[in-house]
């Protein structure tokens, strides 16, 4: 069985500056990983997923998100956030086990 | 097609009610999963269909719980006897079946449940 963690409730960030979200997971064998991100009164978005293949893979609004194996994470980052990043973030494992979310706020 | 669609967005009912929700997934999706978020939470997985077979069930889907998709296109979710603690979105998902682990899920807005 697979497990992720967020050990953040929130991150804050300042506009223009890098942005990292944080996640670790727990499996035995290859992972399947992904983010997604949640905006108010909407269904959660598809932002990216690892699979397999190069351990930086880049998704949808210019995140990215970095897998390493000997630290068991798979952090998302953009190098400028913007304002409109603003919301919920979500890790998630195989068959989809999600993490507990992780509020980003970026202040203009 | 507009993507995952699920009704009603909101329902408030009292406890001891029955309640129904319904989701219409993409079309062209063979799988679809009903998962629940509380307030500081995750989803949390509740079951799949592969096409009109239940093939996986949470042991959070308690008795009261009950999902179908009769014809292996829209989904229902019931829950029976409500109680207070049934109160979180239920959200619908769907995708298309591929490499496990790995299919890529589209999904619905949600549909809220207050339990009075």
């Amino acid at each position: 069985a697979q497990s992720v963690a967020q050990p953040e409730d929130q991150v804050n960030v300042a506009e223009g500056n890098p942005l990292t979200v944080k996640c670790t997971y727990s499996v035995s064998g290859n992972p399947y990983l992904f983010w997604y991100v949640q905006y108010p009164n909407r269904g959660l978005q598809f932002l990216l997923k690892y699979i397999t293949g190069d351990n930086l893979v880049k998704g949808s609004y210019g995140f990215e998100a970095e897998f390493n194996k000997s630290q068991t994470s798979f952090h998302l980052k953009k190098p400028s956030a913007l304002v409109s990043d603003s919301a919920l973030y979500f890790c998630a494992g195989d068959k989809l086990v999600f993490g507990a979310g992780t509020i980003l706020r970026v202040k203009s | 097609d507009t993507g995952v669609s699920q009704n009603p967005r909101h329902k408030i009912t009292k406890r001891g009610q029955n309640v129904t929700f319904r989701c219409d997934p993409i079309s062209e999706h063979n799988r679809l999963y009903w998962y629940r978020q509380t307030l500081g939470q995750g989803p949390e997985f509740l079951t799949y269909f592969q096409n009109e077979a239940q093939l996986e069930k949470s042991r959070l889907l308690s008795d009261r719980f009950s999902a179908e998709r009769p014809k292996g296109s829209f989904s229902t979710l019931e829950i029976q006897r409500t109680e207070q603690g049934d109160s979180a979105m239920y959200l619908c998902a769907s995708t298309n079946a591929g490499v496990s682990g790995a299919n890529v899920l589209t999904f619905g807005a949600g549909s809220r449940l207050t339990v009075l």
